[in-house]
């Protein structure tokens, strides 16, 4: 069975930073780009970072761009978000995400139950 | 960016009728679209991929029709379950990925 369980959520102040995680079983992960997408409160989805299987190219959304760094480690089955410089606007639920196909452009099959970022004074 | 525009933003409807909701893409996605259900709480649900193929484990009664700009998440006969937020999302011309407004299919 396929699980995503991400962790490192939780309240940090503009301008500060957090590393979310998300942890990968039941396939085989290093055979799969991964993404993250995020969701403000009562808001709706937004792609927000990709990696390549081997996580030799990495994409982000302009909203992220030089903030934000996705990585993984293939050995640990485990994706990265390290995030810097986070705005109030980067509230959001985390979603770690698994392709349906394994390229980084495809819908996604699976996803963790995310992890709530809260960036707030 | 390809912009999806989701309509209606609401829809009201009762158990066993028939919902069509809709995704309009500001240029062509082919049939790189996808349509996800959401509930309170929960992570999204892949319904449909490539605009008509039903992900596994979905019902017959949720089917997808559509390309080019154009796209149709249709349910035949809704169930008390059934009753969430749907989005799109294409995976043409990225990045970025990107996903629709939402539509609310709420109980009348």
């Amino acid at each position: 069975e396929v699980q995503l369980l991400e962790s490192g959520g939780g309240l940090v102040q503009p301008g500060g930073s957090l590393r979310l995680s998300c942890a990968a079983s039941g396939f085989t992960f290093k055979n799969y780009a991964m993404t993250w997408v995020r969701q403000a409160p009562g808001k709706g989805l937004q792609w927000v970072s990709a990696i390549s299987d081997v996580g030799s190219r990495t994409y982000y959304a302009d909203s992220v761009r030089g903030r934000f760094t996705i990585s993984r480690d293939n050995s640990k089955g485990t994706l990265y978000l390290q995030m810097n410089s986070l705005r109030a606007d980067d509230t959001a639920v985390y979603y770690c995400a698994k392709p349906f196909y394994s390229g980084s452009g495809s819908h996604f099959d699976y996803w963790g139950l995310g992890t709530l970022v809260t960036v707030s004074s | 960016e390809i912009v999806l525009t989701q309509s209606p933003a609401t829809l009201s409807l009762s158990p066993g009728e028939r919902a069509t909701l809709s995704c309009r893409a500001s240029q062509s996605v082919s049939s790189y679209l996808a349509w996800y259900q959401q509930k309170p709480g929960q992570a999204p649900r892949l319904l449909i991929y490539d605009a008509s193929n039903r992900a596994t484990g979905i019902p017959a009664r949720f089917s997808g029709s559509g390309s080019g700009t154009d796209f149709t998440l249709t349910i035949s006969s809704l169930e008390p379950e059934d009753f969430a937020i749907y989005y799109c999302q294409q995976r043409s011309n990225w990045p970025p990925i990107t996903f629709g407004q939402g539509t609310r299919l709420e109980i009348k």
